[in-house]
């Protein structure tokens, strides 16, 4: 089966710019998460999808980050603006069903800010 | 507050010998562990698991060990090999219903 695809692969901005991300699942995984990775720390969860409906975006920073996933398939992770401290790899997950089961992760995107 | 902690940055071992890689956890309600596997520019992959209901989990040259009363599991790679260096992180989930949480990773070296 095909993995999660995510693009761009990279991406270069200026602080205050914005950007958006892109994610589309394994065909039939109902959950979609979106992580948040920065050099030296382990992925965050930033944003939790179960079909189109957010399930978890506790630790969403709302007031520059937004996400959707339109019809329950694809979905866009966007940023603005930009601060520095947003410099990270951002990772697209789904999973099936519960998460006992393992979530496929894709390649990411690496976001620098500038 | 880290309520997945992987203490130990790196670690380096030579080929053929055990590696172990550590993890703990302050969450008790977390029941179910996963252990990923990540290479340079790639995402992350699933390894293996254990639930709590076991105190070790086997899968080839893998083994994870968990000790419940200590919060504590630990991941065995025997005989290791080059192609296992990578960061390996190590992710709890209460029953599945909640996200998985990360630690902040373990790099492995294996040298030949």
């Amino acid at each position: 089966e095909a993995g999660v695809a995510q693009s761009p692969r990279y991406k270069i901005i200026e602080k205050r710019q914005s950007v958006a991300f892109w994610c589309n699942p394994i065909s039939g995984h109902a959950t979609l998460y979106w992580y948040q990775q920065i050099l030296g720390q382990g992925p965050k969860l930033l944003i939790q999808f179960q079909n189109n409906g957010v399930v978890d975006d506790s630790q969403l920073p709302k007031d520059r980050f937004s996400a959707e996933r339109l019809k329950g398939v694809d979905s866009t992770l966007k940023i603005q603006p930009a601060k520095l401290e947003d410099s990270a790899v951002y990772l697209c997950a789904s999973s099936a069903g519960q998460g006992r089961y393992g979530y496929t992760f894709g390649s990411g995107t690496r976001l620098t800010v500038v | 507050d880290q309520q997945v902690k992987q203490n130990s940055p790196s670690l380096s071992v030579q080929e053929g010998r055990i590696s172990i890689l550590n993890c703990d956890y302050t969450n008790s309600m977390f029941d179910y562990f996963l252990w990923y596997k990540k290479y340079p520019a790639e995402g992350p992959t699933f390894l293996i698991s254990i639930s709590s209901i076991k105190d070790k989990n086997e899968d080839g040259r893998f083994t994870v060990f968990l000790n419940k009363s200590a919060k504590h599991l630990s991941l065995h790679i025997v005989p290791s090999q080059p192609g296992d260096s990578a960061v390996y992180f190590c992710a709890a989930t209460n029953s599945g219903n909640t996200p998985l949480v990360f630690g902040k990773g373990t790099r492995l070296s294996v040298i030949a």
